[in-house]
């Protein structure tokens, strides 16, 4: 079964600096999603890129995709505190039924 | 903002019995699917739903699973009879429509198995 893989598991920064977080997955996909969790909390979308997308921005936020090597990245720029959160890729494996399949995560600490 | 919400935040109950989540998705959605996440784990998919039909289910959703919109509202969980590893914050998500798109998650039901 395909399996979304991050690393690093665990990131700690200082507030102002760049974090990159990055997925690989095993199957084909038609888009491939990140979302974000603050401890004990549900999950919050962040952002979606399709599978013939190559790079795709919103705010601080930027993703890319490389289809060829079956992976992602998320870089969140400038960082705050309130960025401190784990980050989950998650892809449909072709499903078209909506079915999701979460990485292991990226736990985020950003110092103030 | 429109949310999905759920009952209860928390829930103990002991290992053989039933029990039921519940969850409201966004009004407008059509689409609705459960997850659970084993503390310390990755969110696992379990059920998906549309059209008072089961659209896709994992090998956990076995047949002590069951899905339910009883109503125009609610769409529920049933774990008809809880063993130890059941423990898992369970999460409801909702999506407009079907396939590329998000889905918004609600809050979660933590639920222990004594």
């Amino acid at each position: 079964s395909q399996q979304g893989e991050e690393d690093p598991q665990a990131l700690s920064i200082q507030e102002g600096e760049n974090a990159t977080m990055n997925c690989s997955y095993k199957t084909s996909i038609n888009n491939l999603q990140w979302y974000r969790q603050n401890s004990g909390r549900g999950l919050v979308h962040l952002i979606l890129i399709r599978s013939n997308e190559r790079e795709k921005h919103s705010g601080r936020l930027r993703v890319t995709l490389d289809t060829s090597k079956k992976s992602s990245s998320l870089l969140i720029t400038a960082s705050r505190a309130a960025d401190t959160a784990s980050y989950f890729c998650a892809t449909d494996g072709s499903s078209n039924t909506g079915k999701l399949i979460f990485g292991q995560g990226t736990t985020l600490q950003v110092k103030p | 903002e429109p949310e999905v919400t759920q009952t209860p935040s928390h829930q103990v109950t002991q290992m053989g019995q039933e029990v039921i989540l519940r969850c409201v998705p966004i009004s407008n959605h059509l689409y609705f699917y459960w997850y659970r996440q084993i503390l310390g784990q990755k969110v696992e998919f379990l059920v998906s739903f549309y059209n008072n039909e089961i659209s896709e289910k994992s090998e956990i959703f076995d047949d002590q699973f069951s899905v339910e919109r009883p109503d125009g509202s609610n769409f529920t969980l049933k774990i008809r009879s809880t063993k130890l590893e059941d423990s898992a914050m369970y999460f409801c998500a909702s999506s407009e429509v079907r396939g590329v798109v998000e889905q918004y998650f609600g809050p979660g039901t933590r639920l222990t198995v004594t």
